[in-house]
């Protein structure tokens, strides 16, 4: 079946930092994929989505790259900041799987002053 | 709006009782997703509605966990009896129409501790 496997955690960057958070994905067909972020005490919300193949995500300075040849969807940053440390998942759905995301583990980001 | 809207958002109750989580989806929204997340397991699907009809339950623990959706503004899980191992953050999400349905609203969470 279709599965997401991100980079474990915890990530510990300084401010300023460049950021990379590796996701690679396995799936038929052609996935949409997407980040997502969970902040201390709150609920998951949107970062960034890519639907096809080369599409680049972007938001809050935040990037992701759909690269299909190598199955993967890394999210970076060039200048991290405290306010960024959260947790991080990557997930897809695709066309047979209805409307389930599959999800990633999560990787902990902690941005050090 | 008002965002997806948890209750309570902790709960701490002893093994054996019964554990009711409440959730109230995005106006509009038709589709409700109820998640468990834990350190081990990470984020874990239970169960999803689409119009109030469950489609997927196949995540849904053991028969001591149910849930329902009486109708569009409104779902339930209950844990029935609880254990320890049930101590978890439960999430509800919901989603708009067909071409959104990856956009996933997530409410804050009920954090439940069992005893």
């Amino acid at each position: 079946g279709d599965s997401v496997t991100q980079m474990e955690g915890p990530v510990t960057l300084s401010e300023e930092a460049f950021l990379t958070i590796n996701c690679t994905y396995t799936a038929t067909g052609y996935p949409s994929l997407f980040w997502y972020v969970q902040y201390p005490g709150e609920g998951l919300q949107l970062l960034l989505k890519a639907t096809k193949a080369d599409d680049k995500g972007s938001n809050k300075g935040f990037e992701a790259t759909y690269r299909k040849e190598t199955t993967s969807f890394h999210l970076e940053k060039g200048s991290v900041q405290v306010s960024d440390s959260a947790v991080y998942f990557c997930a897809l759905i695709n066309a047979g799987n209805n409307r389930k995301l599959i999800w990633g583990l999560g990787t902990s980001l902690a941005v050090n002053p | 709006d008002a965002g997806v809207i948890q209750s309570p958002r902790h709960e701490v109750t002893e093994m054996g009782q019964e554990v009711t989580l409440r959730c109230k989806p995005i106006s509009g929204h038709n589709s409700l997703f109820w998640y468990r997340q834990t350190m081990m397991r990470g984020l874990e699907l239970l169960i999803y509605f689409n119009n109030n009809v469950p489609i997927d339950d196949s995540g849904m623990p053991e028969d001591r966990f149910s849930a329902k959706m009486p109708n569009a503004s409104f779902s339930t899980l209950k844990i029935q009896p609880s254990e320890p191992r049930d101590s978890a953050v439960y999430f509800c999400a919901s989603t708009a129409g067909d071409n959104r349905a990856y956009e996933q609203y997530f409410g804050p969470g009920t954090r439940l501790t069992v005893t």
